[in-house]
């Protein structure tokens, strides 16, 4: 199983917003509303973004959000702040029954 | 509060097997599935397999079959990931990680939204 397509990096300034793009195929993205994002700042433990494509658990910012169309999904975040520096990781329940993860994506706010 | 707690860091010789445990708090284990995911330094996560405690069935990546054996004891909400055949590859921080499950698969689907804190591994001769 292949890992997810992410950019290696993204940037962006302070109040901007980005997007971070997470490709898959049929098997996984494209098949199943199971797509969650993950935040993970050096020596933490990921921290879950965004669940089953577009749903924010309770507690994180509503700048954080997700879509899906076809076989790529996205996490947009709005409002950039200096905390929202980490990295970022999309995840997709696969076929046969697996999960699997992108390769992952450093934001880094100017 | 939900909590997962791994057990400590450990050195282990290639070819070896390391065993690691999660103490989940009480109710982590109903309904839910228990994965374990490993991210090698200054590389991303990676998920080995998981397991549905209350099932007790487990499956596993691909890359790991053979080599990974994911088991759960309910009286003690701990889930274990013992990995064998040891190699300097191995080296890597190990999660676990509560998620959801497929009820008409019994497959993890992911929507890991509590953690362990992670358990360093190191293989070196």
């Amino acid at each position: 199983q292949s890992a997810l397509t992410q950019p290696a990096s993204v940037s962006g300034s302070p109040g901007q917003s980005i997007s971070i793009s997470c490709t898959g195929t049929s098997s996984d993205v494209g098949g199943y509303d199971y797509v969650s994002w993950y935040q993970q700042h050096p020596g933490k433990a990921p921290k879950l973004m965004i669940f089953d494509v577009s749903h924010r658990p309770s507690g994180v910012s509503n700048r954080f959000s997700g879509s899906k169309s076809g076989n790529t999904a996205s996490l947009t975040i709005s409002g950039l702040q200096a905390e929202d520096e980490a990295d970022y990781y999309c995840c997709s329940h696969t076929n046969p029954g697996h999960v699997v993860f992108g390769g992952g994506t450093k934001l880094t706010v100017l | 509060q939900v909590q997962l707690v791994q057990s400590g860091a450990e050195v282990k010789k290639p070819g070896s097997s390391v065993k690691v445990s999660c103490k989940a708090s009480a109710g982590t284990f109903s309904s839910y599935a228990i994965s374990w995911v490993r991210q090698a330094p200054g590389q991303g996560l990676e998920w080995m397999g998981g397991i549905i405690p209350t099932l007790g069935t487990a499956n596993y990546a691909q890359k790991f079959q053979g080599r990974v054996t994911i088991t759960a004891d309910k009286p003690t909400s701990t889930a274990y990931m013992e990995l064998s055949s040891l190699r300097s590859e191995d080296t890597a921080v190990y999660y676990c990680a509560r998620g959801n499950y497929d009820v008409l698969t019994d497959y993890s689907i992911g929507d890991f939204d509590y953690w362990g804190q992670g358990t360093l591994v190191t293989v070196s001769s």
